[in-house]
């Protein structure tokens, strides 16, 4: 069993929609909790950034964490064309090694 | 701020020839930076960690003698693949942390192709 489970989709959205992304883990020794985004033939910009359980909202992006069942989302609201590209969950645990585990990442298509 | 470049963006090379891949934390200091491998349609996968001004720590199954990594600076680190043949043909992508910090920020990463 991976220690990062995301489903890789495809996942397709007419423009305007809610998106709900999500990701399950099994080490709860995780507490940083990460959702980047990547395009094409691009490196992963960091879209949210949460620690322990709780509500992240910035913008149209809102991240959820529940530690109780290992499950992390990230929504976006009001998705765009723009929004299309894969999205990836990642995490560690405590502490400063900064090991970063990542989820497959899901393939979001926007369309207008 | 936190921009982190790479270079080059995309490499062709022999089999058997040597190739180094520069990452570059431009507004920061980066106390750690990290060696990523991605295939197509996959995730990535940490190669390695290297902490400023000591030997880089690999992950389980990655071979040190052919992939090489120096970091000898706050905003420099080096991968080196040594003797490359078509398999080791990858997105290759860094990132970088600053001191204190656990948010990693990644460069735009490097096509190798090995032919």
């Amino acid at each position: 069993q991976k220690e990062v489970e995301q489903d890789p989709g495809p996942l397709s959205v007419p423009e305007g929609a809610i998106v709900s992304l999500n990701c399950t883990y099994s080490n709860s020794a995780f507490q940083y909790f990460m959702w980047y985004r990547q395009y094409s033939r691009k490196g992963p910009e960091l879209l949210m950034y949460t620690y322990s359980s709780g509500n992240k909202e910035d913008g149209r992006f809102t991240a959820q964490v529940d530690k109780s069942s290992k499950y992390i989302s990230l929504f976006i609201r009001d998705s765009q064309p723009s929004d299309s590209a894969t999205y990836l969950c990642a995490m560690s645990v405590s502490g400063n090694t900064g090991k970063l585990i990542f989820g497959q990442g899901t393939t979001l298509q926007v369309k207008p | 701020g936190a921009v982190v470049s790479q270079h080059p963006s995309w490499v062709i090379c022999k089999s058997g020839t040597s190739v180094k891949i520069e990452c570059r934390s431009l507004d920061f200091q980066a106390t750690t930076m990290f060696w990523y491998r991605q295939f197509p349609k996959q995730s990535l996968m940490l190669m390695a960690t290297s902490n400023e001004g000591s030997k880089a720590t690999y992950e389980q199954g990655v071979e040190k003698d052919k992939f090489l990594i120096n970091h000898a600076s706050l905003t420099l680190s080096t991968l080196t693949v040594t003797s490359a043949h078509p398999e080791d043909s990858s997105f290759y992508i860094c990132s970088a942390r600053g001191t204190g910090g656990y948010t990693q920020y990644f460069g735009p990463g490097t096509r190798l192709t090995v032919l």
